[in-house]
């Protein structure tokens, strides 16, 4: 029983650039949560998807971030010219509809030079 | 809005000295609250669900308890291993999944 996979582990960009991450959440797992978290707190909720639909959206998540879940299984992050204070850790979770646990994945640490 | 509260910041504790970590919460309508556990560079490991005060469980040496303000995660004799910061987040009834997080008590266990 795989958990939540998260890809890169680690991406150093330059500012201005796109990046991208992918998260593979827990198979039978149908919610998908994105958070992001700075050095000494808490992740902060960015959005959500039931299946394909994107549900819930926080207003941290600017217009130069756009998240899909093209067929309701991986997930995509993605942040358009990045700046530095992009630069945190990137966390995914999933969790059944049934369920309000969510199960995280190890994040993606993004470094913005 | 949705606010947690986590008190001490950072706790020393010798090892097997047992101790209490503090979880306060204000939120329209509890669904769930949950402890977290995170190693550095790595995500959030899950340890409790709790949804209804006096709600009480268990997993080695932790205990979590729920009240309708606070939570505590009560730490029975550590070891260097139990060694994180420990998350606490709350989740409101209504429909909405946003999970709203603390700030996180940093835990270190000397041997």
């Amino acid at each position: 029983d795989t958990g939540v996979s998260q890809n890169p582990r680690h991406k150093i960009t330059k500012r201005g650039q796109n990046v991208t991450f992918r998260c593979d959440p827990i198979s039978e797992h149908n919610r998908l949560y994105w958070y992001r978290q700075t050095l000494g707190q808490g992740p902060e909720f960015l959005t959500y998807f039931q299946n394909e639909a994107q549900l819930e959206k926080s207003r941290l998540l600017s217009d130069r971030f756009s998240a899909e879940r093209p067929k309701g299984s991986f997930s995509t992050l993605e942040i358009q010219r990045t700046e530095q204070g992009d630069s945190a850790m990137y966390l995914c979770a999933s969790s059944l509809a049934t369920v309000e646990t969510q199960y995280f994945g190890p994040g993606t640490r993004l470094l913005v030079l | 809005e949705d606010q947690v509260t986590q008190s001490p910041e950072a706790l020393r504790l010798q090892e097997g000295e047992s101790s209490s970590l503090n979880c306060s919460y204000t939120v329209s309508g509890l669904r769930g609250l949950f402890w977290y556990r995170q190693d550095p560079g790595k995500g959030p490991e899950f340890l409790f669900t709790l949804y209804s005060a006096g709600e009480e469980k268990e997993k080695e040496r932790l205990k979590a308890t729920l009240t309708k303000k606070e939570s505590f995660l009560h730490i029975t004799a550590p070891k260097p291993e139990d060694s994180a910061t420990y998350l606490c987040a709350v989740q409101a009834s209504g429909g909405y999944q946003k999970v709203t997080f603390g700030t996180g008590t940093k835990l270190q266990v000397i041997p």
